[in-house]
């Protein structure tokens, strides 16, 4: 069955970067665009981009141009998602999601707290 | 950038009641809607996608219409585990985007 599964909570100190991961299983991972999703607390989901394993193509949602890096490593099936230059409004839960058109299959998500 | 325009923001229902939430877009999107229900303290799950299409394994009690700019998700014989937030998805065009929500509880 397909599975993603996303690394622990981070607490970063504000101006740092953090590197969030997503593992997947069940399929191939190469050939779904892997997608990633912001939640702030209470409030709803905001896209910021996705790439493509099979070929490393990846697209932005342009608010999140030089703040989130996409990558991906196929020989462990896991995808990455790189904040860099944080502050408190990426405070957030990000969640990495398969997608077929649409989120089929998501992460149970990564809680990133920004504080000094 | 699509605008998703998503009501009402909340709604208490009764066991059993039928549920109609609207979302509208700023421009046409054909049919590529999607609507997912996120329970607290969990990743939304994906319920309907492009096309009106029910996913497996979700139940009958719950579909969708609208094509172009209107879109209308509704859940029939409403029940306690529907308890959630419902959003929107366009998947037309990029950036890929979201409705506000609608936060549904069952009285």
């Amino acid at each position: 069955q397909v599975q993603l599964q996303q690394s622990g909570a981070e607490l970063v100190k504000p101006g740092s970067s953090v590197k969030i991961s997503c593992k997947a299983s069940g399929y191939t991972f190469t050939s779904y665009d892997m997608h990633w999703i912001k939640q702030q607390p209470g409030n709803g989901l905001e896209w910021i981009g996705w790439i493509y394993p099979g070929n490393d193509n990846t697209k932005y949602n342009q608010k999140f141009n030089g703040k989130a890096t996409l990558t991906a490593d196929k020989s462990s099936s896991t995808a990455y998602m790189q904040l860099s230059s944080l502050t408190s409004e990426d405070s957030a839960v990000y969640f990495c999601a398969r997608s077929n058109n649409y989120f089929d299959y998501w992460g149970q998500g990564v809680m990133v707290t920004v504080s000094s | 950038e699509t605008t998703v325009t998503q009501s009402p923001a909340s709604l208490s229902m009764a066991v059993g009641e039928k549920v109609s939430i609207s979302c509208k877009t700023s421009t046409d999107i054909d049919d590529d809607m999607n609507w997912y229900q996120q329970k607290s303290g969990e990743a939304p799950k994906l319920l309907i996608s492009e096309g009106n299409t029910l996913r497996p394994g979700v139940p009958s009690r719950f579909s969708s219409s609208g094509y172009g700019t209107d879109f209308v998700f509704t859940i029939k014989n409403v029940l306690l585990g529907d308890e959630g937030i419902y959003y929107c998805q366009q998947s037309d065009n990029v950036p890929l985007t979201f409705g506000s929500g609608t936060k549904l509880e069952i009285k």
